[in-house]
């Protein structure tokens, strides 16, 4: 049984700190690891992608994969208010579909 | 552009009506995603498309039937639903089924079944 497992939160972090969220997942096949930001009412939103261990960058965001370890993390830094959504990661296994975690629910006080 | 529209943005509708969602993307990618959501839930897939053929049905109850028209297009039918069907239904496309092809959804439709 492939999982993916997040801390549902909420995770509340003060404005212009750094937001840490974190996934672990049990199946070393994986191959692709995503995360994705959903607001209240929306759809999820693709923000990182990784496939290699290492740090990832994008702007504010640094995705995080350890293979070994088998997690991946996201970091926000210089959280703001518009930050606040749930976060889901999602696991992609050779040729076969996507497995999301059921979120982590962030809360950036302004 | 990776932009994945949806129609109609809310439907409502009785146990007893026929009613179709719509899904279209001109990204050129070859597989296409049904996922249902209920609220404070991840994604749950329903069907994959790939290269306009069905690719993976995870168990959906007949009441459902998707249908993928042409590489741009994929539909979803929907017949004598239950209440417990009211979800938020995304469609989501890919360039393919291979590792790292990333998913774009699209902004859902908003299903109540009365």
């Amino acid at each position: 049984q492939k999982e993916v497992e997040q801390n549902s939160g909420p995770l509340s972090v003060p404005e212009g700190a750094i937001a840490s969220l974190n996934c672990t997942y049990s199946d070393r096949g994986s191959q692709s690891f995503f995360w994705y930001r959903q607001y209240s009412g929306k759809s999820p939103e693709l923000i990182m992608f990784i496939y290699s261990n290492g740090d990832k960058e994008d702007g504010r965001f640094t995705a995080q994969l350890n293979k070994a370890s088998q997690y991946v993390s996201l970091l926000i830094r210089d959280s703001q208010p518009s930050d606040s959504a749930t976060y889901l990661c999602a696991v992609m296994y050779f040729g076969d579909k996507i497995i999301f975690g059921k979120g982590t629910r962030l809360h950036i006080l302004p | 552009d990776t932009e994945v529209t949806q129609t109609p943005k809310h439907l409502v509708m009785g146990m007893t009506n026929k009613k179709s969602l719509k899904c279209e993307q001109h990204m050129g990618h070859r597989a296409m995603y049904w996922y249902k959501q209920k609220a404070k839930k991840p994604p749950e897939l329903m069907f994959v498309y790939s290269y306009e053929k069905l690719s993976i049905n995870e168990s959906v109850p007949s009441r459902f039937s998707p249908e993928c028209p042409n590489s741009s297009l994929l539909n979803l039918h929907l017949h004598a639903l239950q209440p417990e069907d009211s979800a938020l239904y995304l469609c989501a496309s890919s360039q393919d089924l291979t590792s790292g092809s990333m998913q774009y959804f699209g902004p859902g439709t908003r299903l109540t079944v009365t």
